[in-house]
């Protein structure tokens, strides 16, 4: 059964810092694994997806890794803002057609 | 096009009571997926169609819970008898995957529908 953990759960910086986010996962027979983004109380939203061909992946300020024999993905954030305060969630195929996701990282950029 | 829509948006109902809400996937997606996420937890899977075909369900959809795809279209997800247990978000996912794969696609949510149980 794969099992999806994120580290931290929760995080505050100050605006402009670097920061990384980490999700790991059980199962490394994965086709591809997704970062999303929630706002409290929203939908997901896409950020990155990553194909397991793929060591990388790249969308302005946002870097998402992945190390499938390691079962690891990094999510890096360049230069962070307060609009960059959300949930982000990393969601890998948990066997069949399904995602399975973590918990999340709540992340607040602090003025 | 305009994304995932789900509607309603917020539902309020007495245990007892049947719900139902409706999502309406991408337009070129032949695949849709229901999720339910509580306060704290990330989502959990309900269940997916292709195309019409309901294909896999979670053991978590009880007997009280039944969605359709009609047409291959959009899709319903009723719960009838509700319960308390049963307030959630509930998140509607749509994708494009090539028939016969295992490949889930980037799945593509809408804003959800926020269940409360009273």
């Amino acid at each position: 059964k794969q099992e999806v953990t994120q580290i931290p759960a929760a995080l505050s910086v100050p605006e402009g810092e670097n920061l990384v986010l980490n999700c790991s996962f059980t199962d490394s027979a994965i086709y591809n694994l997704q970062w999303f983004r929630q706002d409290p109380g929203k939908g997901l939203t896409s950020l990155l997806l990553i194909q397991s061909s793929q060591r990388e992946q790249t969308s302005g300020r946002l870097n998402a890794s992945l190390d499938k024999s390691s079962g690891r993905s990094t999510l890096y954030i360049a230069a962070s803002q307060p609009g960059d305060s959300a949930t982000y969630l990393c969601a890998v195929p948990g066997g069949g057609n399904k995602l399975t996701f973590g918990t999340g990282t709540q992340l607040k950029v602090e003025l | 096009d305009t994304g995932v829509s789900q509607d309603p948006r917020h539902k309020i109902t007495k245990r007892g009571q049947n719900v139902t809400f409706r999502c309406d996937p991408i337009s070129e997606h032949n695949r849709l997926y229901w999720y339910r996420q509580t306060l704290g937890q990330g989502p959990e899977f309900l269940t997916y169609f292709q195309n019409e075909a309901q294909l896999e369900k979670s053991r978590l959809l009880s007997d009280r819970f039944s969605a359709e795809r009609p047409k291959g279209s959009f899709s319903t997800l009723e719960i009838q008898r509700t319960e308390q247990g049963d307030s959630a978000m509930y998140l509607c996912a749509s994708s494009f995957g090539t028939a016969g794969t295992g490949a889930t696609g980037e799945l593509f949510f809408g804003e959800g529908s926020r269940l409360t149980v009273l």
